[in-house]
């Protein structure tokens, strides 16, 4: 089945220790997004890709970067990682940009920071 | 201004009852996208159903509905004969393309707990 798939499902790292995230898929969709979700509350947008061209939030701490190697993968760069990072990071593909379009998101990683 | 509000922060409903998840949204942009995305404890956002700007009947899915009231700005999500795998977090999410670049933006949710 098409999907998106996101790894690590649970990432634990320390203080400081950069660390990354990584998402696939396999809908050949032309947007990827990475959102950022803490305990129950909205995900929050960090930043997208339109095919090549990247797009930062204006909010995205410097800490949070993004690659976007190939259609079909996505990565999020935590440079120094600190204590309010922990949160779930949700990966998201859309076909593209129109307003009747679906987002499909991945299952999520978990990320705790000690 | 909030552009997604989800007034219920908690909602409880009996086994095999309807519930209906508040959403009332702000745009200005003649041409949007709702959604609804219901998240279990796992954390998948999983997409149940969307209606558009200009559709003129209300979006179902198999036990979802969306009453769209465009004049009224709202989205409710209807469930019908709830189910105990229907306790989750519901998310209402809106799409606009001409003033947010086609970017969504979600309410804060409601958690869902189904009795039974």
């Amino acid at each position: 089945d098409a999907m998106v798939i996101q790894n690590p499902r649970y990432q634990v790292t320390q203080f400081g220790k950069p660390v990354t995230l990584s998402c696939s898929q396999t809908l050949n969709h032309n947007v990827m997004y990475w959102y950022q979700q803490k305990s129950s509350q909205a995900p929050k947008l960090l930043f997208h890709y339109y095919d090549k061209d990247f797009n930062n939030e204006a909010d995205t701490p410097d800490n949070f970067q993004s690659r976007r190697p190939n259609t079909s993968f996505c990565f999020l760069d935590i440079r120094s990682p600190g204590l309010g990072d922990a949160a779930m990071y949700l990966c998201a593909t859309s076909r593209d940009k129109a307003s009747e379009e679906t987002q499909y998101f991945g299952p999520g990683t978990r990320l705790l920071v000690l | 201004a909030q552009k997604i509000t989800q007034t219920q922060p908690g909602m409880f409903v009996q086994e095999k009852e309807a519930v209906t998840l508040d959403c009332t949204y702000d745009t200005s942009d003649p041409s949007y996208g709702l959604f609804w995305y219901k998240q279990p404890s796992s954390g998948e956002m999983i997409f149940l159903i969307y209606q558009g700007s200009y559709d003129q009947q209300n979006a179902t899915e198999g036990r979802y509905s969306l009453n769209f009231q465009k004049a009224r700005k709202s989205a409710n999500l209807v469930i019908s004969a709830s189910q105990l795998g229907d306790s989750a977090m519901y998310f209402c999410a809106m799409r606009e393309v001409n003033t947010n670049a086609g970017k969504s933006t979600f309410g804060d949710g409601t958690t869902l707990t189904v009795k039974p």
